[in-house]
């Protein structure tokens, strides 16, 4: 079955340290994209791509990198830059229709320890 | 530009009471419009969507929703809510071109608590 994977689930990053959370489809989607999620705050954009080898900032890039090699692939990288980076991050993936909506992963929790 | 407004961050019902959750939205173009559910740690599932077909939208797990353009609402409704209702569910708005073609503009969301 076709689908968007997330991972890893839960992770831990230690002050000042760079992660990486994987972010992969086989859904044959051309647009990806970053949510981040805090309680009472909704879905936050950080980044969006339509297509390979280009990317645009949401509302909220400050302390955030994401790279668009692939199709399947759009991988998000928090940065020691990002002061409060413990949060819920949401990838998902559309054709880029209007009438289509996402299709969402599972999401990853990332925590500062 | 659009936007979408979700009317109450917590609605809280008795199990077998209608389910009302509110949805208004703001649209320069003909909206397409989604309804999200998403459980606790999960990632967001689609409940249903309006794609100008019918105004009368039928979703999964028994949930609906009507498109009243007059009002700029998209309200999600069910008849008999199930403990299992209790998520968070969030609205979206789809629409405009050139670099935001298809991208989703969601509300805050919705918390529904279910009582037994």
């Amino acid at each position: 079955d076709g689908g968007i994977t997330q991972s890893p689930k839960y992770l831990f990053r230690k002050e000042g340290q760079n992660v990486t959370l994987s972010c992969e489809q086989n859904l044959n989607h051309d647009a990806m994209y970053w949510y981040r999620q805090d309680p009472g705050q909704g879905l936050r954009l950080i980044y969006y791509s339509q297509i390979v080898n280009d990317f645009q900032k949401g509302d909220i890039a400050e302390g955030y990198s994401v790279s668009r090699e692939k199709k399947e692939s759009f991988p998000l990288t928090v940065t020691s830059a990002q002061k409060n980076p413990t949060a819920f991050y949401l990838c998902a993936s559309s054709i880029g229709a209007q009438n289509y909506g996402y299709t969402f992963g599972s999401g990853t929790r990332l925590t500062v320890v | 530009a659009q936007s979408v407004t979700q009317l109450g961050s917590h609605v809280s019902v008795s199990e077998g009471a209608l389910v009302l959750l509110r949805c208004n939205y703001s649209s320069s173009v003909p909206p397409y419009l989604f309804w999200y559910v998403q459980y606790p740690n999960q990632g967001l599932q689609l409940l249903l969507k309006y794609t100008s077909a019918a105004t009368l939208v039928k979703g999964i797990n028994g949930f609906e929703a009507e498109f009243k353009k007059s009002e700029t609402s998209f309200h999600l409704t069910k008849p008999s809510a199930h403990m299992s209702d209790a998520a968070e569910y969030f609205c979206a708005v789809s629409g405009g071109g050139g670099t935001s073609y298809g991208k989703l503009t969601f509300g805050q969301g919705t918390i529904l608590t279910v009582h037994p």
